[in-house]
């Protein structure tokens, strides 16, 4: 079945520090890639969706030139946490839709856990 | 914009045991999705309702999806110790694969 894989799973960074987060479907072609985030007890957060090849598209109160996403091929979306902070800290998903034939219209990555010292 | 409402936050039940969580729409969807999620864990997919009225069975879950295209619910009976985690609906408006999740129901399963 359709696999997305997200890397890495969990980083613990100092204040300051840029992350980057990848998400790669791994079977078939993502034309569009979410990217999520989930503060513990709380719900799923949209922040963004990225087209292959084109600028993404950010959810209203989502900083752009703080959560830098680039979608650079079929298979590949990156998520770049510039200079994080302790706030920043969070579990972030990203889910991919595409050509893929599947009873499912998204797949998710297992998530990244990022926690700022 | 879109809002998905979910109740209830949290429910604990005696396991065999049935319960129902609900979602609302404040606008009208194309289609609503249901995920679990367990703690520490990512969002599994389960289903997927596309139609008015529309009825679906996985087992012991049972999914539904209102006339209006507005509300649904996943009704699950005789609880067991595999089903605790997080039940989250997912509405999608538009056909732009965009899902607005609900708060969830957290599910805690006394044996």
């Amino acid at each position: 079945g359709a696999v997305v894989s997200q890397h890495p799973s969990w980083v613990i960074c100092k204040s300051g520090t840029s992350v980057k987060i990848e998400c790669r479907s791994l079977d078939f072609q993502a034309t569009t890639m979410f990217w999520y985030r989930q503060f513990p007890k709380q719900s799923l957060m949209l922040m963004a969706t990225s087209n292959e090849g084109s600028k993404a598209t950010y959810e209203q109160g989502v900083e752009k030139d703080k959560f830098l996403i680039n979608h650079a091929s079929l298979t590949l979306s990156t998520l770049t946490v510039t200079s994080a902070h302790p706030e920043d800290s969070s579990f972030y998903i990203c889910s991919a839709s595409g050509t893929v034939l599947s009873n499912q219209p998204q797949h998710f990555g297992d998530g990244t856990r990022l926690s700022i010292l | 914009g879109q809002q998905v409402m979910q109740i209830p936050q949290y429910q604990h039940v005696q396991e065999g045991e049935d319960f129902t969580t609900y979602c609302n729409s404040s606008t009208t969807l194309s289609n609503i999705q249901w995920y679990k999620q367990r703690p520490g864990g990512h969002p599994v997919f389960l289903i997927q309702l596309v139609k008015s009225g529309e009825v679906k069975k996985q087992k012991r879950l049972t999914f539904q999806f209102g006339e209006a295209k507005k509300n649904s619910s996943l009704h699950i009976t005789a609880t067991q110790t595999t089903d605790v985690g997080t039940y989250f609906c997912a509405g999608e408006a538009s056909n732009d694969y965009k899902l607005s999740f609900g708060a969830g129901t957290t599910v805690t399963v006394r044996a």
